[in-house]
C-alpha cells in the first residue's frame, strides 16, 4: 500500500500570507495527485488533480506541483475562506489519503 | 449540476449489517466509477471502495475487505453493503464520484454510521 505523509499537520498563518503544504508518497505515484479542501460540516472538494491542474472554478491563488513521491500546495496570498483542513490524495496504485493539514489563524 | 444523495446510516449494534445507498443525478451515471470514502468523527478521510463505471470491477480497503461489498445498478444507484460491522467502523460515509485521471470531483454530504451496542 502506499502511504501518503502530509507536513505540517496544523498551520498558523494571517490572511495575505504564501503558505505552502508538503506531501510525500511512499512510493513513486507519478503526477497521480490530487489536492482537497474541507471546511468544518462540509464534504471535502477538489482544487488540483494530476498535481499541477487547477480544477475548474478554483481561485488562482492555488496551486500545485511536484512529481514521483515529493508533491506541494501553495496558496499564494490567504483569504480568510481558506482557513480549513486540506488532504492529499494518491490515485497510482489503488487510492489513500494523507492525514491532513490544517490551516488555522494566527 | 452533478448530485449525489447518500442514505441508509444509523445506528447499529457489533456484528450486524447496514446497507448504504446512493443516489446520483445531474450525470451520466453509467458513464463513472464511483467510490465509498468515509471519515470518523475528528479524523481524517479514508478510501473504502470502487467500482468501474460498468461495474466489473470492484477494490476495497484492506480494513473493510470481506466484509463491505460495493455494487451499483444501471440507472442512478451505488451500494455499499456492510457486514460483520465493528467500532471503528463508526464514520461519515461519503459516496464520491470518480472523473477519470482527474480525482474526485464530486462529493455526497454523507451518511453516518455509528456501530456501538
Amino acid at each position: 500500500d502506499i502511504q501518503m505523509t502530509q507536513s505540517p499537520s496544523t498551520l498558523s498563518a494571517s490572511v495575505g500570507d504564501r503558505v505552502t503544504i508538503t506531501c510525500r508518497a511512499s512510493q513513486s505515484i507519478n503526477k497521480w495527485l490530487a489536492w482537497y479542501q474541507q471546511k468544518p460540516g462540509k464534504a471535502p472538494e477538489l482544487l488540483i488533480y494530476m498535481a499541477s491542474n487547477l480544477e475548474s472554478g478554483v481561485p488562482s491563488r492555488f496551486s500545485g506541483s511536484g512529481s514521483g513521491t515529493e508533491f506541494t500546495l501553495t496558496i499564494s496570498s490567504l483569504q480568510p475562506e481558506d482557513f480549513a483542513t486540506y488532504y492529499c490524495q494518491q490515485y497510482g496504485g489503488f487510492y489513500s489519503f494523507g492525514q491532513g493539514t490544517k490551516l488555522e489563524i494566527k | 449540476q452533478a448530485q449525489l444523495v447518500e442514505s441508509g446510516g444509523g445506528l447499529v449494534q457489533p456484528g450486524r449489517s447496514l446497507r448504504l445507498s446512493c443516489e446520483a443525478s445531474g450525470f451520466t451515471f453509467s458513464s463513472y466509477a464511483m467510490h465509498w470514502v468515509r471519515q470518523a468523527p475528528g479524523k481524517g478521510l479514508e478510501w473504502v471502495a470502487f467500482i468501474s463505471y460498468d461495474g466489473s470491477r470492484t477494490k476495497y480497503a484492506d480494513s473493510v475487505k470481506g466484509r463491505f461489498s460495493i455494487s451499483r445498478d444501471r440507472s442512478k444507484n451505488v451500494y455499499l453493503q456492510m457486514s460483520s460491522l465493528r467500532a471503528e467502523d463508526t464514520a461519515l460515509y461519503y459516496c464520491v464520484r470518480n472523473r477519470d485521471s482527474k480525482g474526485f470531483d464530486y462529493w455526497g454530504q454523507g451518511t453516518l454510521v455509528t456501530v456501538s451496542s
